[in-house]
């Protein structure tokens, strides 16, 4: 069965600094994909990153970085240069190899932006 | 730009009342879903569907139903509310193999 875990209910970071968000995965699938998400306080879920598993290189968005750590089974995401509007819940998902494309995610972590 | 429409944004019902959620998207997506999210617990798959008319449940089907008899429209019913069935309910929807797009979601409460 898949899973995803994220160990960190609730995180503060100061204003311009950087802040990682831990996720952690399992799966028997080789081929899978990893997304991280964001959910303001209005509800909407925006979409941050993509990794996939056969990708050789941590993806990248603008401020956003995928750590990605196969063997570890860790798809940690770094916010460089926090801005208060960062404030948000932040969650981790995967989608399997199966045909049905269903995202499975984690309980989320809430990030705080302190100014 | 792809849009997920739910019809409501906040609901407020009755325990016992068949309630009907309502999801759209524009986009030709064949894979809708449906979630729901609780503090602490994250989303959750009620029921999904790849194609019309088909329906596969989620890990929590549990009191809940579904219908897609459009390609365009994935309609999650409860067909008799509980309490516990008040939740944050969010519909998202992808091509295949490709990129989610979720509506901004309904907040049923069940009194």
């Amino acid at each position: 069965a898949q899973k995803i875990t994220q160990t960190q209910p609730g995180m503060f970071v100061q204003e311009k600094e950087a802040v990682t968000l831990d996720c952690t995965y399992d799966t028997s699938d080789p081929s899978y994909g990893l997304f991280w998400y964001k959910q303001p306080s209005s509800g909407e879920m925006i979409f941050l990153i993509y990794q996939g598993s056969y990708d050789q290189q941590n993806a990248t968005e603008g401020r956003y970085s995928l750590n990605f750590q196969k063997a570890r089974k860790s798809a940690n995401l770094v916010i460089s240069a926090s801005q208060l509007g960062d404030s948000a819940m932040y969650f981790c998902a995967m989608r399997g190899a199966d045909s049905s494309y269903k995202l499975i995610f984690g309980s989320g972590t809430r990030l705080l932006v302190r100014p | 730009d792809v849009k997920v429409t739910q019809s409501s944004r906040y609901l407020v019902k009755r325990t016992g009342e068949k309630v009907f959620l309502e999801c759209v998207q524009d986009m030709d997506h064949e894979n809708m879903f449906w979630y729901r999210q609780d503090p602490g617990l994250g989303l959750r798959l009620i029921y999904f569907s790849y194609d019309v008319k088909m329906k596969e449940k989620g890990d929590i089907p549990e009191g809940y139903s579904v219908s897609r008899e459009k390609k365009e429209r994935f309609s999650l019913i409860l067909e008799s509310a509980s309490t516990n069935q008040t939740s944050m309910y969010l519909c998202a929807s992808s091509l295949q193999d490709g990129g989610y797009t979720f509506g901004s979601g309904t907040r049923l409460t069940v009194v």
